[in-house]
């Protein structure tokens, strides 16, 4: 099982939806979580910070629930500029991330 | 957020032989990451390089194939010895951010092997 899981996609969606990826990590141990974005050959750059609270930048929201081990990012009113692949991306306390193989997105005029 | 540039950008190499890819920050920071990205995949830890001791380094990777060095606080470089078509991928190098809570990413070096 890889230690961190996410649906590929491709999501393709028109602007102005809305869209849901998920994620599930396997260590309980877990600490950090971030969702990450890569454009296309280029490096990921760090979107959001994901706590168990929730938090919310923008029309990004990250969710957290250790219970379940399952993280959630959701965008809102979707941008062409957000078409990308988001990586979700787990500290598991050695301070070096495992990344998601990443979710695939599309947005469409 | 730190500053980071990596040369080559982009090498193309024949099998056997070896490059060395090299990562400067802007700012002096303890820790610093390789990873590496293969064709369609997302990101592998290489290994993790502390200035003054041994890379650590993970499961699947060994010196003796990515030997790393780490002599200041700014610099560090990782080389892909004998290499083979296997190991065209793009490495990336990365720092933390000065609260330790995530990491950067430099621009990353696409290399070849033929």
């Amino acid at each position: 099982r890889k230690e961190v899981e996410q649906d590929p996609g491709p999501f393709n969606v028109p602007e102005g939806a809305t869209v849901a990826f998920n994620c599930t990590y396997s260590n309980s141990a877990s600490q950090s979580f971030f969702w990450y974005r890569q454009d296309c050959r280029k490096e990921p750059k760090l979107l959001m910070s994901v706590y168990s609270s929730g938090n919310e930048d923008g029309r990004f929201t990250a969710q957290l629930n250790r219970a379940s081990q399952y993280i959630s990012l959701l965008i809102r009113d979707s941008k062409l500029s957000d078409s990308a692949t988001y990586l979700c991306v787990v500290d598991t306390g050695r301070r070096a991330l495992t990344f998601g193989s990443g979710t695939r997105l599309q947005v469409q005029p | 957020s730190a500053v980071i540039s990596q040369k080559p950008s982009r090498d193309i190499c024949q099998r056997g032989t070896s490059l060395t890819i090299q990562c400067q920050v802007d700012s002096q920071v303890t820790m610093m990451f390789w990873y590496r990205q293969q064709p369609g995949q997302s990101l592998t830890l290489i290994a993790t390089a502390n200035q003054g001791s041994e890379a650590t380094y993970e499961s699947g990777f060994v010196i003796d194939k990515f030997p790393i060095s780490r002599p200041n606080l700014t610099f560090s470089t990782l080389t892909v010895s004998n290499m083979s078509p296997e190991d065209s991928s793009i490495y990336l190098c990365s720092v933390e951010d000065p609260q330790g809570r995530t990491q950067y990413f430099g621009p990353g070096t696409r290399l070849t092997v033929l």
